[in-house]
């Protein structure tokens, strides 16, 4: 099983700020890793899939970058909506696995 | 618009069963590969079933196999997971998830469900 291993944990910033994620595979996974959005009560959102390329209606402002085991989500200025667990997803081999997830927290 | 809606969560005793539903609606459903993924409380994602658009590819979680069995009917437009022999680690809030791409193997939810809760204790 390919493990995800997210950092950091959390991630206290303040809006208007850089927040920069990272996501680091076990092995390689290609550029097939995605980034979800997920805030309390709501589904999972896809915001970025094969490791760069935006999802339907995403903002600029949001960017992956990365390939084979490294990963990274960037929020060039975090909007207040942007506060929310952030989770990377490889899809390259079965199972599919989530990393533990980064929580992007009001400083 | 793509809507997913799960239902049949509840309280069960360790051992016991349940079977989820999942009612899609708003798209073909027969085109898209459907997963099962679940949130335990105070814990990340894990996928838990993934089945093909015919039905004819399953693939689970090492953690459930031999106790859950994913299945869909699309002529219902409908997707399911019976659920068996539950232990108190399979308490979690369960989404259903449609995968992006049709008519392919692409692991890549777009849409998902608001969840179906699960409490296994005794």
């Amino acid at each position: 099983e390919i493990v995800l291993t997210q950092s950091p944990a959390t991630l206290s910033l303040s809006p208007g700020e850089r927040a920069t994620l990272s996501c680091r595979a076990s092995q390689s996974v290609g550029s097939y890793l995605a980034w979800y959005q997920h805030k309390p009560g709501q589904a999972p959102r896809l915001l970025i899939y094969d490791a760069f390329a935006r999802a339907t209606g995403i903002p600029a402002r949001l960017s992956g970058s990365g390939s084979g085991t490294d990963f990274t989500l960037t929020i060039s200025s975090l909007e207040p909506e942007d506060f929310a667990v952030y989770y990377c997803q490889q899809r390259s081999n079965w199972p599919f696995t989530f990393g533990g997830g980064t929580k992007v927290e009001i400083k | 618009q793509v809507q997913l809606v799960e239902s049949g969560g509840g309280l069960v005793k360790p051992g016991g069963s349940l079977r989820l539903s999942c009612a899609a609606s708003g798209f073909t459903f027969s085109d898209y590969y459907m997963s099962w993924v679940r949130q335990a409380p105070g814990q990340g994602l894990k996928w838990v079933s993934y089945i093909s658009s015919s039905g004819s590819n399953i693939y689970y979680a090492d953690s459930v196999k031999g106790r859950f069995t994913i299945s869909r009917d699309n002529a219902k437009n409908s997707l399911y997971l019976q659920m068996n022999n539950l232990r108190a680690e399979d308490t979690a809030l369960y989404y259903c998830a449609r995968d992006m791409f049709p008519k392919s193997r692409s692991g890549l939810p777009d849409y998902w469900g608001q969840g179906t809760l699960v409490t296994v204790s005794s």
